[in-house]
């Protein structure tokens, strides 16, 4: 059973300062995705990354992929309070056979940036 | 730009009935999937489907669970005889093709079971 783990699961800061989130696994994932999820929605694709040390970019978020495929982080760069909602990583596995990417999903960092 | 919908947004039901929840793909999509996501916990896999079979199944997806792609643009999830338990949101979500790694979700079907 692949397990992904979220670090950490509350963060609240001020508007203007810098966070890291962190996903961790003792498993290879395929693929990382990163979602954002408000509050009795579902979650809303930012970004994949597929190459171990990948690094991308979105305005002030930047993701990284881990060497080893194992772990990914999330920097948010002057967070702004629109900022504010649940990071959700989530892992893939498109290793199976004839199988679509099923998708192994962390806990959550709920972030609340404060104006 | 395209988008899975889901319908209804909500939906109440007493305890062993059957309820049927539905979900339109991305149009181009040929990967499809049903999540849930318990209040406060994390969002779990339940079935994948393509080509109009299962892929893949978690442990979750028990007999009392079935899905079905209806006609060209629906893709339906059944619960026959729902238990408190089976009380979540319930995502829908679809990729291009096998090795796409995105996975885009609808916005969920809040299930209520009293």
């Amino acid at each position: 059973t692949q397990l992904l783990e979220q670090s950490p699961q509350f963060l609240s800061i001020q508007e203007g300062e810098n966070l890291t989130v962190y996903c961790n696994s003792s498993s290879v994932f395929s693929s990382l995705q990163w979602y954002r999820q408000e509050p009795g929605e579902g979650p809303v694709l930012l970004v994949t990354v597929v190459t171990g040390g990948e690094v991308k970019k979105l305005k002030r978020l930047t993701f990284q992929f881990g060497d080893a495929r194992k772990d990914s982080s999330l920097h948010i760069t002057a967070a702004q309070p629109g900022d504010t909602g649940l990071y959700l990583c989530a892992g893939g596995d498109t290793a199976r056979n004839n199988a679509g990417n099923m998708l192994t999903f962390g806990g959550g960092t709920r972030l609340m940036v404060k104006p | 730009e395209p988008e899975v919908t889901q319908t209804p947004s909500h939906q109440v039901t007493q305890m062993g009935q059957e309820v049927i929840l539905r979900c339109v793909p991305i149009s181009n999509h040929l990967y499809f999937y049903w999540y849930r996501q318990i209040l406060g916990q994390k969002v779990e896999f339940l079935v994948s489907f393509y080509n109009n079979e299962i892929s893949e199944k978690s442990e979750i997806f028990d007999d009392q669970f079935s899905v079905e792609r209806p006609d060209g643009s629906n893709f339906t999830l059944k619960i026959r005889s729902t238990k408190l338990e089976d009380s979540a949101m319930y995502f829908c979500a679809s990729s291009r093709d096998r090795y796409s790694y995105e996975q885009y979700f609808g916005p969920g079907t809040r299930l209520t079971v009293t």
